[in-house]
Order: C-alpha cells, then structure tokens, then sequence
C-alpha cells in the first residue's frame, strides 16, 4: 500500500509564477519529510526537508509547508525557473529511520 | 569526490540469467541502501545496510539478496532474474543522523527479457 501519495503526476507552469506540487500520507506516524529532486538519467537529489515539530520551512525559492491534522506537504517554488524543470518526490519517514517511503513523483515543467 | 558510484549503467538480461549490481560510496557513511524505480511506484525500498556487516529487509525484498562487502560497498544480487525486476535500481547512501538525507547514485537501468 502506497503510504505516500502524490496525486498529480504533472504539472506545467510559466517561468517566474509560483510551483505548488503537493503530497498526501496515511501514516501518522511519519514525522520527516524530504523533498528530492530527479533530472532524466540522473539519481534524486534532496532538496530541503521538514520535521514534524515545524509547519514551514524555507531555503531560498523553496518552501516547504507541513499541515499535520490533514496529512498534507505542499512545496512551493517561488518564481519557478526553467532549470526546476524535473521530477519532484516526496519522502516520508518515522523518527528519521532507514524505512523512508516515497511517493511516485509530479514532473514539473516550467515554460520560458 | 564521486559521491555514489553505481555499476553498469545498464544492463539488458534474459529470464533466469543472475546478475550483480554494483555500488561504492566515497562519503564515509555508514548506511546504504538498494531502491528500484517503478513508473506510478515511485521509490521502492528493497534492502538497506545499517551499518558494516548488517543487512536488512525494506519493502520489497523478495528475489533480491544483498553483500555489505566493506564500509565502502554494498551490493545487489538477482539470482535468477524475472521480468517484473525490469526497473531502475538506485544505490543511495547517508550520515548516521536522523535528520540526514539520502545520496542517490545515477541508478542501472535493468531489462529482463
């Protein structure tokens, strides 16, 4: 069973709006999230994370927000450039632990 | 450094033939771990290696075995392959704090025919 969801497999947005990929988990016990980012033929590569302790957490034109009581993280790219354009996943883990959970990925495109 | 190095990077098998998946890390850290990829599945953990000398199971284990040969290396091991363990397969490592993301080698795409 897929206990972390990412709902949209697409989305396509302007160069210089706002990126809004989100991401859906039935496990309450998770209590970290990561978010990676995936370029073709090449492996993910993390780009910012956020524990349970926190509802926001931000790095540059990312951020991240977490709301607990509906099991949703949102990652919001603020303005989205044509080099965001790759595959964003979401990752959930329970205290940090080795067992991370992955949802299958939204490919964002960012259109100059 | 070259971070996570897997090997080959691709890899075309006929069902029934074993393989070995090959991955070194150059970062010092302890925990490694084997993923495949799945279109619509995302990331899929098959096994980990806590530490020199341990293994463990991670969601999907089944027809996989894996060798934690040295603090360096951790293998992947198909021994007789089938068509559904056509995927990608990602070696990725990380630092012994919980708070410490993944490192992902550049992945094997494997065919079984």
């Amino acid at each position: 069973d897929q206990q972390v969801k990412q709902n949209s497999p697409s989305l396509s947005v302007q160069e210089g709006r706002i990126s809004i990929l989100n991401c859906d988990y039935t496990n309450s016990m998770f209590d970290y999230f990561l978010w990676y980012k995936k370029y073709p033929a090449e492996g993910p590569t993390f780009l910012i994370s956020i524990s349970s302790i926190k509802d926001k957490n931000e790095d540059g034109r990312f951020t991240v927000f977490l709301n607990k009581s509906a099991k949703h993280l949102s990652l919001h790219i603020v303005p989205s450039q044509p080099g965001d354009s790759a595959v964003y996943f979401c990752a959930a883990s329970v205290g940090g632990g080795d067992d991370m959970r992955f949802g299958a990925g939204t490919r964002l495109t960012v259109k100059p | 450094n070259a971070g996570v190095t897997q090997t080959p990077k691709f890899q075309v098998l006929k069902t029934g033939q074993s393989m070995t998946l090959q991955c070194a890390q150059d970062m010092n850290h302890n925990s490694m771990y084997w993923y495949r990829q799945d279109p619509g599945m995302g990331l899929r953990l098959i096994y980990y290696s806590a530490s020199e000398g341990t293994t463990d199971k991670g969601e999907v284990p089944n027809g996989y075995n894996v060798s934690r040969l040295n603090k360096r290396e951790f293998s992947l091991r198909l021994e007789s392959a089938a068509p559904s363990q056509t995927s990608v397969y990602f070696c990725a490592s990380r630092r012994d704090r919980v708070d410490s993301p993944l490192h992902f080698g550049n992945g094997t795409r494997l065919t079984v025919t």
